[in-house]
C-alpha cells in the first residue's frame, strides 16, 4: 500500500531537549516536505527536499532542521524545541512537478501533534 | 508569491442539500494545479478533487465537482446529496513551479458541518 508513515503521531516535551519525528514514504517519490498546521493558518511549509541530499527552507524554517540522505526518508528535527513549535505537523511526498497531466497529487502522513511545555 | 484565500471560515448545509466552498487564488503562473483537501476529525489530509489549470473541463469525482475560472483565479468546490461523512475542514490548495519550491500552498480553511 501506497503511504507516508510519520511517527510518533502524539509527542510532550520539555523545551530545549532535541527531538527528532520522522517521515518515510515507499513511492519512490523525489519530493519531499514539512508543514505545520495551526489554527486560522492553515499549513506552511517548514522545508522541503528536491531530491537525496538537496533540501531548501519553506516559509517557516526557524528552528528546524532536516535531511536526506536517503530517497524514502526525511526526517524533521528541533534541534531546541520551544512552545511556539506547539503544532501539528505532516509530512508530505508527491513526484516532481513538471510533466503536465502526470499525478502530482501530494500523499500525506499521519500527522504528528507536538506539545511543547 | 502566491496566495490562497478562503473566505469562509466556517460553512453548513442539511443533509442531502448542496454546498458551495469558495477559493480563490493569486498568481502569475500559466501552469498550475489546484486541489481541494478535506481533513476529518482524525486529522488525515484526503485528497478530494485536483484540477490542472491548463484543462478548460471542470474536474468531478463523485458527488464531488468544482467550478474553475481561470480568468477570475476561482477555484470552487461543490458537493452535492451532502452526507454526516462529508464534515469535516476542507482545504484549497495551489501547486506551480515558481521558483523551484513546488510547494503546496494553502487557504485557511473551511469548516464544514453536516446537519442530520
Amino acid at each position: 500500500e501506497a503511504q507516508v508513515t510519520q511517527n510518533p503521531r502524539y509527542l510532550i516535551t520539555v523545551t530545549g531537549k532535541k527531538l527528532t519525528v520522522t517521515c518515510s514514504q515507499n513511492m519512490n517519490h523525489e519530493y519531499m516536505s514539512w508543514y505545520r498546521q495551526d489554527p486560522g493558518l492553515g499549513l506552511r511549509q517548514i522545508y522541503y527536499s528536491m531530491n537525496v541530499e538537496v533540501t531548501d527552507k519553506g516559509d517557516v524554517p526557524e528552528g528546524y532542521k532536516v535531511s536526506r540522505k536517503e530517497k524514502r526518508n526525511f526526517p524533521l528535527i528541533l534541534e531546541s524545541p520551544s512552545p511556539n513549535q506547539t503544532s501539528l505537523y505532516f509530512c508530505a511526498s508527491s513526484l516532481r512537478w513538471g510533466v503536465l497531466g502526470l499525478n502530482t497529487e501530494a500523499f500525506f502522513g499521519q500527522g504528528t501533534r507536538l506539545t511543547v511545555v | 508569491a502566491q496566495t490562497v484565500t478562503q473566505s469562509q471560515p466556517e460553512m453548513s448545509v442539511q443533509e442531502a442539500e448542496t454546498v458551495t466552498l469558495s477559493c480563490t487564488y493569486d498568481t502569475s503562473e500559466s501552469d498550475y494545479y489546484l486541489f481541494w483537501y478535506k481533513q476529518p476529525p482524525s486529522r488525515q489530509m484526503i485528497l478530494v478533487i485536483r484540477q490542472e489549470a491548463y484543462k478548460q473541463q471542470n474536474a468531478t469525482e463523485n458527488r464531488f465537482s468544482v467550478n474553475f475560472q481561470k480568468a477570475a483565479k476561482s477555484f470552487s468546490l461543490k458537493i452535492s446529496d451532502s452526507q454526516l461523512g462529508d464534515a469535516a475542514m476542507y482545504f484549497c490548495a495551489y501547486r506551480g513551479a515558481q521558483g523551484g519550491s513546488e510547494k503546496l500552498v494553502f487557504g485557511k480553511g473551511t469548516k464544514l458541518t453536516v446537519n442530520p
